[in-house]
């Protein structure tokens, strides 16, 4: 089976520091995708970053990067400079091939906040 | 602006009836999905359409059913099979499956309340 486990539940980071979430999955397969997503209290699921498994550099996207390490299957996502915006659930997604079709799997989420 | 709405945002049903609810996109994405979310659970998905007239179980199937009969829209109807139905749906849709760079985008979701 395919999980996906984020083990901080709830996390806090002043604003203008930085903050990492970590995430860990399990997986048989070479290739894959690895997601962050983020929901705000609106519960818009908003795209954060994405990497691919193939690819050895580590995605970056403005103020949010990852630190992927697929021999340890982890893929943890680093926030600089919070910003009280930056409040929100985040979610570690796995894009997983089952019977011909893709599915999102996702952890359970880790629920932060930046405080002024 | 292209993009996936849900109706109605929140929804309330009373224990035994089913309710219907609504998904449409016009970003003319070939795969869409439906994703459950409880507090402390993440989303979990329920069913999930490649392509028109086709669709699959995803991991929470039971109480639910689905229809694609049109590219745009991926109706959801939770039955009174459905032991648990109170929760926050959530609609995605993405570009052809089988290419894992292309992301879910989501639409904003139904709060489904039943008494």
């Amino acid at each position: 089976a395919q999980t996906v486990t984020q083990s901080q539940p709830e996390m806090s980071v002043q604003e203008a520091e930085t903050v990492t979430l970590s995430c860990t999955y399990d997986t048989s397969e070479s290739n894959y995708y690895l997601f962050w997503y983020k929901q705000p209290p609106s519960r818009q699921m908003i795209l954060v970053i994405r990497q691919e498994a193939y690819k050895q550099q580590n995605a970056t996207e403005n103020r949010f990067s990852v630190n992927f390490q697929k021999a340890a299957k982890s893929f943890s996502l680093k926030i600089s400079d919070s910003q009280l915006g930056d409040t929100a659930m985040y979610f570690c997604a796995f894009m997983k091939y089952e019977g011909g079709s893709e599915k999102l799997v996702f952890g359970k989420g880790t629920k932060l906040t930046v405080n002024p | 602006d292209g993009g996936i709405t849900q109706s109605p945002k929140y929804l309330f049903r009373k224990e035994g009836q089913n309710v219907t609810l609504s998904c449409e996109q016009n970003l003319n994405h070939d795969a869409m999905y439906w994703y459950r979310q409880d507090p402390g659970q993440g989303l979990r998905l329920i069913y999930y359409s490649q392509i028109v007239n086709d669709f699959q179980k995803g991991d929470i199937a039971e109480g639910y059913s689905v229809s694609r009969e049109k590219k745009e829209s991926f109706p959801l109807t939770v039955t009174s099979a459905q032991k648990n139905p109170t929760a926050f749906y959530l609609c995605a849709s993405s570009t052809s499956m089988g290419q894992g760079s292309s992301p879910l985008h989501f639409g904003n979701g139904t709060r489904l309340t039943v008494t």
